[in-house]
Order: C-alpha cells, then sequence, then structure tokens
C-alpha cells in the first residue's frame, strides 16, 4: 500500500555540522508534505512543509527538498545544535483533511 | 506552546475503570483529531472531527469513544482497556479549508494495568 518511510532511523552529528534527514514516500498524488520535530515528552512541533508545485522551501536554519521523480523528501539543518536532538516525522497530505506519518528519524547532536 | 492543549498529561488506569482525555485548542480552528503513538511505530489516525461533526473513524475499537461538543474542545472516554492500549494519546487541530497543517498538543501518557 501507500507509505511514507524513513530511510535511517538514528543519525549521529556533531554540533555545528550539517544534518540531512530523508524520506520516501510512494503515493504520487500528495500534494502537500511536512516535517514534525519531535522532543522526549512533547507532542510533535511543526518545522515546515512544502507543496508539490515547488522543490524547495527555507526556514531559519533548515531546508525542505522535494524531488517528485523520485518521491524523496529531505530536511536539511544548518549548524545543528544540542537543542535540535529530537525525533522528526514527515508526513504527507493522505485523503480528506488527514496526513500519513512515518516512523521517525531520531537525531543525535553531539557537544 | 502550540496553543492545544490536552490533559492530564499522564494516567494510570486499570482494565475496568472509565476515564477521559481532554484537548482544547485555542486557534480558532474547525477541525480536531485523536492520534495513537506507540513505541516504533508511525502515529496512528484513530478520529477526526470537522465542524464538531465525525468524518473518520479509523477502524478503532469501541472502548475509544470520541466526543466533540464544540469546535474547541474533543474528548476521548475510555473505557474497558487493556494493556496493549498504553500509548501516548496525541490530539491535533487544523484551521480547515485548504490548510492541511495540524498542530498537535502536548500528549497524555497513558498506562493500562
Amino acid at each position: 500500500g501507500e507509505n511514507v518511510g524513513l530511510h535511517l532511523p538514528t543519525l549521529s552529528v556533531q554540533e555545528g555540522d550539517n544534518s540531512i534527514i530523508n524520506c520516501a514516500y510512494s503515493n504520487s498524488a500528495s500534494d502537500y508534505f511536512i516535517w514534525y520535530k519531535q522532543e522526549s515528552g512533547k507532542g510533535p512541533q511543526f518545522i515546515i512543509d512544502i507543496r508539490s508545485n515547488m522543490d524547495k522551501r527555507q526556514g531559519q536554519r533548515v531546508t525542505v527538498l522535494l524531488n517528485k521523480t523520485v518521491k524523496h523528501l529531505s530536511l536539511q539543518i544548518a549548524a545543528t545544535q544540542p537543542g535540535d536532538s529530537a525525533v522528526y516525522f514527515c508526513a504527507e497530505n493522505s485523503g480528506y483533511s488527514t496526513l500519513t506519518f512515518g516512523k521517525g528519524t531520531m537525531l543525535l547532536v553531539s557537544p | 506552546e502550540t496553543g492545544v492543549t490536552q490533559t492530564p498529561r499522564h494516567l494510570v488506569m486499570g482494565m475496568t475503570n472509565k476515564k477521559s482525555l481532554k484537548c482544547e485548542q485555542h486557534l480558532g480552528h474547525n477541525a480536531m483529531y485523536w492520534y495513537k503513538q506507540s513505541a516504533k511505530k508511525p502515529l496512528e489516525l484513530m478520529f477526526v472531527y470537522s465542524l464538531e461533526e465525525r468524518v473518520e473513524n479509523n477502524s478503532v475499537p469501541s472502548r475509544f469513544s470520541p466526543e466533540c461538543p464544540n469546535s474547541s474542545h474533543l474528548f476521548l472516554h475510555l473505557h474497558t482497556l487493556q494493556p496493549e492500549d498504553s500509548a501516548l494519546y496525541l490530539c491535533a487541530s487544523r484551521a480547515g479549508g485548504e490548510t492541511d497543517t495540524q498542530y498537535f498538543g502536548p500528549g497524555t501518557r497513558l498506562t493500562v494495568l
């Protein structure tokens, strides 16, 4: 069936490095994608989103890239900080008002 | 803070208890959601309410009963749960219309003994 998945379950980086978290999706009809950050003991927090009519969108220290040809989504975090340590989820719209979520990638940032 | 609050934050209950989870959104949104988050599994959609009407029930057992009395409040009534129902229960809201972005509350950590 259609699903959203993540290539790497855990990503470890050094403080100051750039981080890239990847996501594959299989529903070619999806036209909206979103990244969430979830810290321990908290709910998912919106980071950035992108619609399928774009291939890149930038926020503060974060960039989302969308490659519709290979159905791939990535989240780039510049100058990663210890406070960025969390689980990151991608999600795609999957029907009436609903999102389908990936399993998540744990980002560990070492000082 | 996202503007979505949930109470209680932690709940321990026996299998014969009846309890309720509460969600309140202060964003003026008109769609609300319940999700279940279990370890090592993707977020599972349980219920969707739009303008106080349930628009989706994602094959959830009847021991979970949602209630949406108005567009700002959402409840999840729990009755005769099983230990495998232990999880983080998340509420989310969405503005409605063409907007897809959902904003989450902090969740209720439920443990069923």
